[in-house]
């Protein structure tokens, strides 16, 4: 079974640019989550679908951050423009639609902004 | 809202001996699952284990075992006969309404020869 796929792996860029991040998930998986891990912290949510829906996005700075999931199976996520306090790890998982199972973890994208 | 807490930020642990990382919880839900993932220097995480709100026997895998103490609203990983490869970042982590997964901040185990 394939997993978690994501590109690209590294990207840097300069403060004020726009980048996207690419995700696939696990086929099957209903459930597509994008967290940010700062160095040194846990990961932080910032949006979660179920199949092409948001079910949470509280945590986006939706005036910098967007992400779609058309068709409910792959998924982008955009900054623009972006701050030097973006410097992250953008990870994305998936899971099955039913409740407290596991997600799957791709193996993430470093952003550096400079 | 749902809340996860890890208080050791890192740990020393000779090799082979066993580790206890802390976990607590806070979620109003009574239908909820607690996970515990593993994070190398790599960056990949890593799906250890997972015990259920309504599980009545604590959850084993392998070296791994999971403390489950409902009231306390705790969820302790056990890691037994350490081995080198274990230095890792370990993260505690739930689900509960909505299939929201919550991580907590981590706590850095580095085994000792």
């Amino acid at each position: 079974e394939a997993g978690v796929a994501q590109s690209p792996r590294y990207k840097i860029i300069e403060k004020r640019q726009s980048v996207a991040f690419w995700c696939n998930p696990i086929s099957g998986h209903a459930t597509l989550y994008w967290y940010q891990q700062i160095l040194g912290q846990g990961p932080k949510l910032l949006i979660q679908f179920q199949n092409n829906g948001v079910v949470d996005d509280s945590q986006l700075p939706k005036d910098r951050f967007s992400a779609e999931r058309l068709k409910g199976v792959d998924s982008t996520l955009k900054i623009q423009p972006a701050k030097l306090e973006d410097s992250a790890v953008y990870l994305c998982a998936s899971s099955l639609t039913t409740r407290n199972t596991e997600a799957f973890f791709g193996q993430g994208t470093r952003l550096t902004v400079v | 809202a749902q809340k996860i807490t890890q208080t050791q930020p890192g740990m020393f642990v000779q090799e082979k001996e066993a580790v206890t990382l802390d976990c607590t919880y806070d979620t109003s839900d009574q239908s909820y699952g607690l996970f515990w993932y593993k994070q190398p220097s790599s960056g990949e995480m890593i799906f250890l284990i997972y015990q259920g709100s309504y599980d009545e026997q604590n959850a084993t895998e392998g070296r791994y075992s999971l403390n489950f103490q409902k009231a306390r609203k705790s969820a302790n990983l056990v890691i037994s006969a350490s081995q080198l490869g274990d230095s890792a970042m370990y993260f505690c982590a739930m689900t509960a309404a909505g299939n929201k997964l919550t991580f907590g901040g981590g706590t850095r185990v580095l085994v000792k020869p």
